[in-house]
């Protein structure tokens, strides 16, 4: 089964701009989330997406946003780019349980470097 | 802060020994943990996880224990190899089926040959 796909692998963006990533799911997975990754903050919950819904939301400024499609694949977007948003930005995939052992698998993610 | 910290951001093994990597918590109502394991240029990888229900859990070479009392978790790894190289975080999931995990900040893990 394939793992978690995240596209593209790297990107330079200048501030102002704004970016779109793609993660594409392990297969059957109806939860995503996104994690960013600092070396100073270390990994931060984004949000959360099952079912083309928002159940989750972590403590970041409006220009983060995501959306989940009805096959799962998810799209993060950050708009007028800051400096401070250069990370490594994860995607999670995990199985739908209705307890919480939430096992969440990564994908290699997409290094973003705002310039 | 997160609330799940990590005592050692560094730790440095010789190949063969155990190694222990210590985690904080500070939601008693955490119910759920993970360890993950991060190679360079790696997304984390799943290693282990443990209950609140448990005390202590094993996988091949390594074993989780939950102190629920002090609010600890340890992942300990036997005969360290140099493969196991990596940054180690543990994370926590604060109750029922919230999907959001809190990491800590991370340890590393050098195994020296």
């Amino acid at each position: 089964k394939a793992g978690v796909t995240q596209t593209p692998r790297y990107l330079i963006k200048t501030r102002g701009q704004q970016v779109t990533l793609s993660c594409s799911p392990i297969s059957g997975h109806r939860s995503v989330s996104w994690y960013q990754q600092t070396p100073g903050q270390g990994l931060q919950f984004l949000f959360e997406y099952f079912s083309e819904t928002q159940r989750n939301k972590g403590n970041f400024p409006g220009r983060f946003s995501g959306r989940q499609f009805s096959n799962s694949r998810s799209e993060m977007n950050v708009s007028t780019l800051e400096l401070g948003d250069s990370a490594l930005y994860l995607c999670a995939s995990s199985p739908y349980r209705r307890d919480s052992k939430n096992i969440q698998y990564f994908g290699a993610g997409t290094r973003l470097s705002v310039l | 802060g997160e609330s799940v910290g990590l005592h050692l951001p560094t730790l440095s093994v010789q190949e063969g020994d155990n190694s222990i990597i210590n985690c904080a918590y500070s939601n008693s109502a955490s119910d759920y943990f993970i360890w993950y394991k991060q190679e360079s240029g790696k997304g984390p990888q799943f290693i282990i996880d443990i209950r609140s229900n448990m005390d202590k859990r094993q996988g091949q070479r390594v074993t989780v224990l939950l102190n629920k009392t002090v609010k600890h978790l340890s992942l300990q790894i036997a005969a360290t190899q140099p493969g196991d190289s990596a940054v180690y975080f543990c994370a926590e999931n604060r109750g029922g089926s919230n999907y959001k995990l809190t990491f800590g900040k991370g340890t590393l893990l050098t195994v020296n040959p």
